[in-house]
């Protein structure tokens, strides 16, 4: 198996732009989960995803973020207008909710930097 | 806000044991202990996790206290490749899915 698959690695733009990040879970997982992770807050959970639907999106910090599932083996999550506050590292993880230790599987991370 | 506290750092050498505390003083009957490890620029990899009886994998072995309100990650023989980003954390094993990670131990095998 692939693991989780993230794209892009790397993304540099400019404050007001618009930045759509990308996730491919781990086939057959129907849990997906959006992370940020910062220096300041460290790692924190944005939203989360069951069989495509958004259950818990409380830590999604405005409304310049948002994200999608349009079907079990892709999600995007967009900035936009993007700041440079936004910047940090993104993580996709899924996992397998019958699984019975349910853990998460984490992808490499988006490094999102926003000049 | 995260259920539990880890020291920030701790230093181990090679060979030796690395045993990483975690207090979760106001953990409920429900919740779990999971670790993860965090390798640095790489995402959080699953480690271990128990409910109330010491676990023991190909990875590490995790000590819970009787009452549960502390545990101990124990990697038996650390190695350089164990250098990371060590977190605790509670969740209940039905229910949420939700992690929440606090600043974890930062893990420093030395040579």
């Amino acid at each position: 198996d692939a693991g989780v698959i993230q794209s892009p690695r790397h993304e540099v733009t400019e404050m007001g732009q618009e930045v759509t990040l990308r996730c491919k879970p781990i086939s057959g997982h129907d849990y997906l989960f959006w992370y940020r992770q910062t220096m300041m807050r460290g790692l924190e959970l944005l939203i989360y995803f069951n069989n495509n639907v958004p259950i818990d999106d409380s830590g999604m910090p405005e409304d310049r973020f948002s994200a999608k599932m349009p079907n079990a083996s892709f999600s995007t999550l967009k900035i936009q207008p993007s700041e440079p506050r936004d910047s940090a590292v993104y993580f996709c993880a899924s996992s397998l909710g019958t699984a019975r230790l349910r853990e998460q599987y984490f992808g490499p991370g988006t490094r999102l930097t926003v000049t | 806000d995260a259920k539990t506290t880890q020291p920030p750092s701790m230093d181990c050498a090679e060979g030796r044991a690395a045993n990483l505390p975690c207090n979760h003083s106001t953990i409920s009957g429900n919740e779990y202990v999971y670790w993860y490890r965090q390798i640095h620029s790489q995402g959080p990899q699953y480690i271990i996790h128990g409910l109330k009886n010491n676990e023991t994998n190909e990875m590490a072995s995790l000590i819970i206290t009787e009452d549960r309100k502390s545990s101990t990650l124990i990697l038996p023989h650390a190695t350089l490749r164990d250098t990371a980003v060590y977190y605790c954390i509670v969740r209940p094993f039905v229910g949420t899915y939700k992690y929440i990670f606090g600043t974890g131990t930062r893990l420093k095998v030395l040579a």
